[in-house]
């Protein structure tokens, strides 16, 4: 059973801070895995998705990096802001899951000015 | 362009009342996705569609029933509500259940007195 954590559960820093969030799975047979941004009271909002063949995607100030042989992936986000104060989520898919995710359990982003 | 939208966005039961979470998506999604998030968790997958007709059961699907009579509309059915079911409920959709990205709706918080 594919079992996905995400650490630290939450995580504060000050302004300007590059940080990095870590997501770790059990199962390395992952067809492609997605980091979320979730603010409260509202829906989760996709911000990167990284095939099982890549490496790493990269939009604006988010870097998402992927190896699959040791069961990581992490969010790197560079010269943070208080707008990026969040709950972040990364979810795989199973290459055999059909249409399944597995969400971990997220990790609340706090910037502060 | 509205994307994926859920309603209600409140809503109180009392055990063994019933009750239809309405969703429905403008972006002639392919897949459409019922998840239900328990405080400080991840999202687990109650149900899920691939298409108008075709629906099939996620990782906790007792207590729920869904339809899919057109591409726009999935509906899930709470039949005698418990308050293990005392959640919040997130639909979701994709073109197709490969490489695509998710995008959500804002949720339905859900209380089963």
């Amino acid at each position: 059973k594919q079992e996905v954590t995400q650490i630290p559960a939450a995580l504060s820093v000050p302004e300007g801070e590059n940080l990095v969030l870590n997501c770790s799975f059990t199962d390395s047979a992952i067809y492609n895995l997605q980091w979320f941004r979730q603010d409260p009271g509202k829906g989760l909002t996709s911000l990167l998705l990284i095939q099982s063949s890549q490496r790493e995607q990269t939009s604006g100030r988010l870097n998402a990096s992927l190896d699959k042989s040791s069961g990581r992936s992490t969010l790197y986000i560079a010269a943070s802001q208080p707008g990026d104060s969040a709950t972040y989520l990364c979810a795989v898919r199973r290459e055999t899951s059909g249409s399944r995710l597995t969400f971990g359990e997220g990790t609340q982003l706090t910037v502060n000015p | 362009n509205a994307g994926v939208t859920q309603t209600p966005k409140f809503r109180i039961l009392k055990i063994g009342q019933s009750m239809t979470l309405q969703c429905t998506q403008d972006m002639n999604h392919n897949y459409m996705y019922w998840y239900r998030q328990d405080p400080g968790m991840g999202l687990k997958l109650i149900y899920y569609s691939v298409g108008a007709g075709i629906t099939d059961k996620g990782e906790v699907p007792n207590g729920y029933n869904v339809s899919r009579s057109t591409t726009e509309d999935f509906p899930l059915r709470l039949e005698l509500a418990a308050p293990s079911q005392t959640s919040v409920y997130f639909c979701a959709s994709s073109y197709s259940t490969g490489g695509e990205k998710l995008f959500f709706g804002s949720g339905t918080q859900l209380s089963v007195l």
